[in-house]
């Protein structure tokens, strides 16, 4: 069964500092792995999108590692701002498994004052 | 553009009243979906359209009823529904639903329907 694991399930950070979220999957064969932001009660937003032959994509604050052969992920934000509270989901798509999405639970992200 | 428009945003319902979710997108792509997402849970998939024609029916009871009257729309009707159906609708579209490119997935930003 494909499966996604994300870890912390929660975190807490004070503003300005950096944090480091953990994404492991099962699924195979791979196709991409995307990281999504997403706010209470709104639909998630892509932050970067990776294949297997990527290592590390960065978008502004946000930069996403990948280990295809230990089937590991992680996304490292940098100087967090308050807005950057919110859920952060791992989501696996595998080359044979379609339109079928794998999410991870996802990852609690508080920044406070 | 690059969004995939949904409305309304925030919908409550009786559970006598029909109603209708709305989504739209005008980047091309030819597979869309439902989801429906509980708080603190990771969206579940409801409905495939491949093409306009309804591939996947993820054993979503009848009171939802899907729609795709073109490449560009997807509506979601709904009629019946029951407190538990209380959840943010997202909708999502894609190049194509069979996964052997890299396409990306785009959601919406949500529906929040309460049914009281």
């Amino acid at each position: 069964k494909n499966q996604v694991e994300q870890s912390p399930q929660s975190l807490i950070i004070l503003e300005g500092k950096n944090c480091t979220l953990q994404c492991n999957y099962t699924v195979s064969p791979f196709s991409n792995l995307r990281w999504y932001k997403q706010d209470t009660g709104r639909g998630p937003v892509s932050l970067t999108i990776m294949t297997f032959s990527e290592n590390t994509k960065s978008n502004g604050r946000y930069t996403a590692t990948l280990d295809a052969d230990t089937k590991q992920s992680s996304l490292h934000i940098t100087a967090s701002q308050l807005s950057d509270s919110a859920s952060y989901i791992c989501v696996v798509r595998g080359t044979n498994s379609g339109y079928a999405l794998n999410f991870g639970k996802g990852t609690s992200l508080l920044v406070t004052p | 553009d690059t969004e995939v428009t949904q409305t309304p945003k925030h919908l409550v319902m009786g559970m006598t009243n029909k109603k209708s979710l709305k989504c739209e997108q005008h980047m091309g792509h030819r597979a869309m979906y439902w989801y429906k997402q509980k708080a603190k849970k990771p969206p579940e998939l409801m409905f495939v359209y491949s093409y306009e024609k309804l591939s996947i029916n993820e054993s979503v009871p009848s009171r939802f009823s899907p729609e795709c009257p073109n490449s560009s729309l997807l509506n979601l009707h709904l009629h019946a529904l029951q407190p538990e159906d209380s959840a943010l609708y997202l909708c999502a579209s894609s190049q194509d639903s069979s996964g052997l490119f890299n396409y990306g997935y785009t959601f919406g930003s949500g529906t929040r329907l309460t049914v009281v």
